[in-house]
This record gives structure tokens, C-alpha cells and sequence, in this order.
């Protein structure tokens, strides 16, 4: 379902910071989430931020939510070429994950 | 330790054949679900269940089938394998409350010739 918007490609050299963008159009969404997809693998929870949260930090991610412009962000801090990946920005519909087509990192050395 | 398995990894067949992908998981987890993934499109979903003889039809279930017999198990059939259904497949699986978001397969590609 393309409820969930991403752009599809972003490009960052490494130990720089990567910022994916989504936006959603569920405002009643309890959870959003990030997942990772490596080649040839299924998807890998990131992180996930409740709706009554505006930020959450793990690491080297950050979340940021605007939940007024039902918009999503994940910040990854000091990017390595391991964080190459397809990530993608999911929100909660009852029982059920709707996500986005995915924005594919690639990290330049 | 538990975990979600799908097979198998690849499966090449002819149109019209029927195929049936497997999944299994061992986390106890009443919902199941199974995704295609293409490129441009993301994950679409196929059918879902949240139970035992539960099943549902998802966004692009037109050509596939499941069934819920126990918990484990959600097995994806295609009735009749058409070159459009060439994809990768993923099942995946959750708690009731959703708080923890899908646990993942690693996913079937399956080419129809």
C-alpha cells in the first residue's frame, strides 16, 4: 500500500549522516517504524517510536516524529558502507503494518 | 531460540503449475502474514490471519490462497502460477498488540517460466 511515501534512493559518503524521510497519512497510527533490508534478506526492526513521542535516540539513530505533518525521519549518525541497505518506514493499522516502497542507502567510502 | 522460517529460498516453476510457499514460526504469534515485495511497489500485502481458521484478504490477493490450521503455519498457495506473481515473498509474524511490529522471514523468490 502506497499510504506511506518514501524517496526511493539517497546516496551519503561514509561518516557522514544519513537522514531518510517518510510521511504517512494515518494520524490514528499508535507505533511507526523503521526496518533495514539487506540484500538478499528479509527485514530487520530498527526502531520503532510511539505516536506520543517527538523523538527517540538508540545509538547512532534518531528518530524524529511531526505529528502534525504526519512526518517521519530516521538519522543515521556517522554512516558506515555496513549501513547500506534498503530501509523502510512502516505505520501501524490495527494489527497491521503498511509500508512504504523504500529508500535505498547507499554509502559512498 | 524461536524464529520464523520460510522455504523454499528459490523456486523456479511453470505457468499455470499450482505452488505452495511455507511458513513457519515458532515465536507462538497469533498473526501471520505474507507480503510480495517488487520493485517500485514495496511490500504488498497478500492475505493475513490473527488466528486459528482466520484468514483475510489483503491488497493483492487475487491468484493466492492460505490457510491457518495451528498456530505455526501459514502456507501461501498460488492456484495457478502466472508470470506476474514473479517475485520475492516474505511471511511474517506479530503479537496481538502489534507494540513490537513483524518478525520477518528471510523470503521465497519464486520465477514462473
Amino acid at each position: 500500500g502506497e499510504d506511506v511515501e518514501q524517496s526511493l534512493f539517497l546516496s551519503v559518503r561514509e561518516g557522514d549522516s544519513s537522514v531518510i524521510n517518510c510521511t504517512y497519512t494515518d494520524s490514528s497510527s499508535t507505533y511507526l517504524y523503521w526496518y533495514k533490508q539487506e540484500p538478499g534478506a528479509g527485514l530487520q526492526l530498527l526502531t520503532y517510536i510511539f505516536s506520543n513521542m517527538d523523538m527517540k535516540q538508540d545509538q547512532r539513530l534518531t528518530v524524529l516524529l511531526n505529528k502534525k505533518d504526519k512526518h517521519l525521519s530516521l538519522r543515521i549518525a556517522d554512516t558506515q558502507t555496513g549501513d547500506s541497505a534498503i530501509y523502510f518506514c512502516a505505520e501501524s493499522k490495527g494489527n497491521k503494518l503498511v509500508f512504504g516502497a523504500g529508500t535505498i542507502l547507499r554509502v559512498k567510502s | 531460540d524461536a524464529e520464523i522460517t520460510q522455504s523454499p529460498r528459490h523456486k523456479i516453476t511453470e505457468t499455470g503449475r499450482q505452488v505452495t510457499l511455507a511458513c513457519h514460526q515458532t515465536w507462538n504469534h497469533n498473526n501471520m502474514f505474507w507480503y510480495r515485495q517488487d520493485l517500485g511497489h514495496g511490500l504488498r500485502l497478500i492475505h493475513y490471519s490473527y488466528g486459528v481458521h482466520d484468514t483475510n484478504k489483503g491488497e493483492v490477493s487475487d491468484g493466492y490462497s492460505v490457510s491457518r490450521s495451528n498456530t505455526e503455519d501459514l502456507p501461501l498457495t498460488l492456484e495457478s502460477a502466472a508470470s506476474s506473481q514473479t517475485s520475492v515473498y516474505f511471511c511474517a509474524s506479530s503479537e496481538t498488540t502489534g507494540t513490537y511490529g513483524y518478525t520477518f522471514g528471510s523470503g521465497t523468490r519464486l520465477t514462473v517460466v
